[in-house]
């Protein structure tokens, strides 16, 4: 069974510009989250999807980030424009509801 | 916030048992613990997870205290590969909510 998959696996933008991160989530897998981590401490929930619908975005910083998952099936995460503080590893994660969450390899962003 | 209490790191020799201590005694009864690890570089990986009960898996062992406040991870044997950071999370309403874990190094 294939695993999450995450893109771009690195990603170098300067400050005031924008990015986007896709993730595909394992097949059949109604809940997909994004998770924001910053080196040297664990992940932080950033927004959960049940299907194309959000769940919980309180975390998620809306005036420079946005979230979709139009189908239900993939999902991009954008920051614009982007701040240094930004610099961290976005991780996707599915699951079926109420069973066991599954990670991907993360996005790695660097703001310069 | 994490409702879990995890030192921030240990030490164990190769092919010992590592015994990973992790307390949550504001755990609610029908919250799983669950135990996920990270690999410098990756995405956080799946070990094991349990209610009440101790649960054994190919990778790991889970030992929850009758009052559940209290669980211990066991890698029975463990490798250099073993070397991570390990979570022990409350999992709450399909959410998984980390603290910074315990930095596990396996030296030879």
């Amino acid at each position: 069974e294939a695993g999450v998959a995450q893109s771009p696996r690195y990603k170098i933008i300067e400050k005031r510009q924008s990015v986007a991160f896709w993730c595909n989530p394992i097949s059949g897998h109604a809940t997909l989250y994004w998770y924001q981590q910053i080196l040297g401490q664990g992940p932080k929930l950033l927004i959960q999807f049940q299907n194309n619908g959000v769940v919980d975005d309180s975390q998620l910083p809306k005036d420079r980030f946005s979230a979709e998952r139009l189908k239900g099936v993939d999902s991009t995460l954008k920051i614009q424009p982007a701040k240094l503080e930004d610099s961290a590893v976005y991780l996707c994660a599915s699951s079926h509801p109420g069973n066991t969450i599954y990670f991907g390899e993360g996005s790695w962003l660097t703001v310069v | 916030d994490a409702k879990t209490t995890q030192p921030p790191s240990m030490d164990c020799a190769e092919g010992r048992a590592a015994n990973l201590p992790c307390n949550h005694s504001t755990i609610s009864g029908n919250e799983y613990v669950y135990w996920y690890r990270q690999i410098h570089s990756q995405g956080p990986q799946y070990i094991i997870h349990g209610l009440k009960n101790n649960e054994t898996n190919e990778m790991a062992s889970l030992i929850i205290t009758e009052d559940r406040k209290s669980s211990t991870l066991i890698l029975p044997h463990a490798t250099l590969r073993d070397t991570a950071v390990y979570y022990c999370i409350v999992e709450n309403t399909d959410k998984l909510i980390f603290g910074t874990g315990t930095r596990l190094q396996v030296f030879p």
